[in-house]
C-alpha cells in the first residue's frame, strides 16, 4: 500500500524555468509534508516542509502548495538551476506515529542548461 | 539545518561477518533516530526506530536479531548488521529529529554503502 505517491519518475526543465514536483497521498491523517533532495550515495537532504494547517510555504527559490481536499501536494522551483538535478522525495508524516516519515518513490530532476 | 554525520561511508566485508554503523547527530540531540535502507532506484524504507535508552521498534519484516540498534546516548545510535550476507548489501542511511525544534522534520546522514562478499 502506497501512502504516498510521486507518479513521475523523471522530470526534464530547461535553466530558468520553473521545476513543478508533485505528489499524491492516501491518508488523510498525514498532517506533516516534507520534500527532501538526494544526490546518488548521499543522504537526503531537508528542503522545505508544510503543516495540514497550511496550503503554502516558502522558502527561497522553493515553494510547496498543499491541496488537502485532492490530498496533493507540490513543490515548485523557481528558477531551476542546473545544480537542481537530482532525486526529489516527497514524504509524509502521521501525527502520533512516533515521527515515521513515509516517502513517495522519487522524482529524478534533470534541469539543462 | 542540523548535521547528521555516518560512519564508515562504505565497507566491503566477507560473508558471515559482523558490520557496525555509527549514526551521530553533531550539534544537537536526538532522543529518536531512525535507521533507512535504499536499493538501487528505489525509495527510502524505514528499518526501525531507535529510541535513546529503550529498546528499538522493527518496522514489520525487518529482523531485530539481524539487524541490532544500540542508541546508548542522545548523540549515538549504532546498527550492526549481524553475520551479513550478499543480500544485504545496500545503502544505509541513519536520520535524526532535533527535539529542541521542528520536531518532524528529520536530518539525515550522508549513507553508508555496504557490500558483502
Amino acid at each position: 500500500d502506497q501512502q504516498v505517491k510521486q507518479n513521475s519518475p523523471s522530470l526534464s526543465v530547461q535553466e530558468g524555468r520553473i521545476s513543478i514536483l508533485n505528489c499524491d497521498y492516501t491518508n488523510s491523517m498525514f498532517d506533516y509534508f516534507l520534500w527532501y533532495k538526494k544526490y546518488p550515495a548521499e543522504g537526503p537532504t531537508f528542503l522545505i516542509s508544510i503543516s495540514s494547517i497550511k496550503d503554502k510555504n516558502e522558502d527561497g527559490r522553493f515553494t510547496v502548495f498543499l491541496n488537502k481536499s485532492a490530498k496533493h501536494l507540490s513543490l515548485h522551483i523557481v528558477p531551476s538551476q542546473p545544480g537542481d538535478s537530482a532525486v526529489y522525495f516527497c514524504a509524509a508524516i502521521r501525527a502520533g506515529n512516533t515521527g515515521k516519515l513515509i516517502f513517495g518513490q522519487g522524482t529524478t530532476l534533470q534541469v539543462k542548461p | 539545518g542540523a548535521v547528521v554525520s555516518q560512519h564508515p561511508s562504505r565497507v566491503i566485508c566477507k560473508s558471515g561477518t559482523s558490520v557496525k554503523i555509527e549514526c551521530r547527530s553533531l550539534d544537537f540531540q536526538a532522543t529518536t533516530m531512525f535507521w533507512y535502507r535504499q536499493f538501487p532506484k528505489q525509495s527510502l524504507m524505514l528499518m526501525a526506530t531507535s529510541n535513546e535508552g529503550s529498546k528499538a521498534t522493527y518496522e514489520q519484516g525487518v529482523e531485530k536479531d539481524k539487524f541490532l540498534i544500540n542508541h546508548a546516548s542522545l548523540t549515538l545510535s549504532t546498527l550492526t548488521v549481524t553475520s551479513a550476507h550478499p543480500e544485504d548489501s545496500s545503502f544505509y542511511i541513519c536520520s535524526a529529529r532535533d527535539q529542541a525544534i521542528r520536531q518532524e522534520t528529520q536530518y539525515f546522514g550522508p549513507g553508508t554503502r555496504l557490500l558483502v562478499l
